[in-house]
């Protein structure tokens, strides 16, 4: 069964710094893994899709890259602001057309 | 293009009853999966539909159940509800044949069970 990791739990930063989320998964026959935030209360909200074919995917100031081989995925944000505080999940489809979700890691930008 | 819409928004309910849920994907998406969000346990996967079809199903027991119309709207029911199906049930749509992604999800139902 797939199990997937996001470390670190919980991260606080100062507004402007750069971060990285990190995603690891233990089954490397992935379809594609996605990026989602959740604001309290709150569905989740798309942020990046990366094919398993794929290494990266950029968007604004967020970049995603992907190594299957290894089994992990980070999440890149640029320049961070307040705005960006939310829980943070990382997904896995594997082929058999399942999502496997990480627990989340929650981001607090301090302005 | 309107989002996924799930219906309620909030939900009490005694043990013992039974509950539906519903959500509507987005207009041209055939694939609906269904997850119970808890503090506890994260996100974990209940089924998925495809076109009326149960096409993927997650490890809870028979209580939980749903089904899908031909318009692509499902509902998922919860049957002898138990204190601990308390939770964030959320409702995703895809427009993809052979795979589900990418999601897009709906605010949820927030059900408690006292």
């Amino acid at each position: 069964k797939q199990e997937v990791t996001q470390i670190p739990a919980a991260l606080s930063v100062p507004e402007g710094e750069n971060l990285v989320l990190n995603c690891s998964f233990t089954d490397s026959a992935i379809y594609n893994l996605q990026w989602f935030r959740q604001d309290p209360g709150k569905g989740l909200t798309s942020l990046l899709l990366i094919q398993s074919s794929q290494r990266e995917q950029t968007s604004g100031r967020l970049n995603a890259s992907l190594d299957k081989s290894s089994g992990r995925s980070t999440l890149y944000i640029a320049a961070s602001q307040p705005g960006d505080s939310a829980t943070y999940l990382c997904a896995v489809q594997n082929t058999g057309n399942q999502f496997y979700f990480g627990t989340g890691t929650s981001l607090t930008v301090i302005p | 293009k309107a989002g996924v819409t799930q219906t309620p928004r909030y939900l009490i309910k005694t043990r013992g009853q039974q509950v539906t849920l519903s959500c509507s994907p987005i207009s041209g998406h055939r694939s609906v999966s269904w997850y119970q969000q808890t503090p506890g346990q994260g996100l974990q996967f209940l089924f998925e539909y495809f076109s009326e079809t149960q096409r993927n199903k997650g490890n809870f027991p028979g209580r939980f159940s749903g089904r899908q119309f031909s318009n692509s709207r499902s509902e998922m029911n919860v049957s002898t509800l138990e204190l601990g199906d308390s939770a964030l049930y959320l409702c995703a749509s895809s427009s993809r044949d052979r795979s589900q992604g990418p999601l897009h999800f709906g605010n949820g139902t927030r059900l408690t069970v006292t």
